[in-house]
């Protein structure tokens, strides 16, 4: 167990829809990092998240967008769904926002767009 | 950006024998960090091992070590005496060290499907 949690592990929705994956990091990690896994594009970077500001953007859609709260815990929103957006998202966490810190990678969420 | 290249879609090893996975990876950062991660089926993912780009000696985990030619850009896995639970895919990862234009993010090949078979 790697101490950070995502919600739902499963989504199911359809084509068109909106959905919140929730990440809650590490206690003490300030980073948060959203990653997506998909057959055909593998594991992407998509955002990451520094105490509460925007730190990086990576592969990110439009339609994808993050925060991260006070609290430090960050949603992922994806709007407009495609089939294309089925994947795994994993969220990660490391104590700061550089590059010292280990990242610590949640079980993922599991989405499926019908 | 930097690539990383596992050339090794899938390989297979025997119980307590030895299996080499490959990487290479393209950068023009003279300092950098390299990662092998673990995925099992329960799609966790789970750091094996770990390099800094800086550092000449190779690192070694237990069963795990690595191979890191800096100059040829590769850093290869080791796992020595393979057990069954060693079954996984296994994701070659660089992560730059100063902050680039995506940060500290990780930046992962396409994976080598690993099996053990007893």
């Amino acid at each position: 167990d790697s101490g950070v949690t995502q919600t739902p592990k499963h989504l199911i929705t359809a084509t068109g829809q909106r959905v919140t994956l929730r990440c809650s990091p590490r206690s003490g990690d300030l980073s948060v990092y959203w990653y997506q896994q998909s057959l055909d594009q593998g594991l992407q970077f998509l955002i990451q998240y520094y105490n509460g500001e925007e730190r990086a953007k990576g592969n990110i859609l439009e339609r994808f967008s993050a925060q991260q709260f006070p609290d430090l815990h960050s949603e992922l929103n994806l709007s407009s769904l495609e089939l294309g957006d089925s994947a795994l998202y994993f969220c990660a966490s490391s104590l700061s926002g550089d590059s010292v810190n280990e990242q610590f990678f949640g079980p993922g969420t599991r989405l499926t767009v019908l | 950006a930097q690539t990383v290249t596992q050339s090794q879609p899938e390989m297979s090893v025997q119980e307590a024998e030895t299996v080499t996975l490959s990487c290479t990876y393209d950068t023009s950062e003279s300092d950098y960090y390299l990662f092998w991660y673990k995925q099992p089926p329960s799609r966790q993912m789970i750091l094996v091992i770990r390099q800094e780009a800086y550092k000449q000696q190779n690192a070694t985990e237990n069963r795990f070590s690595v191979n890191f030619q800096k100059a040829a850009k590769s850093f290869s896995l080791k796992i020595s005496d393979s057990q069954l639970g060693d079954a996984a895919m296994y994701f070659c990862a660089y992560r730059s060290y100063l902050n680039s234009n995506s940060g500290y993010a990780l930046n992962f090949g396409k994976g080598t499907s690993l099996l053990v078979t007893p």
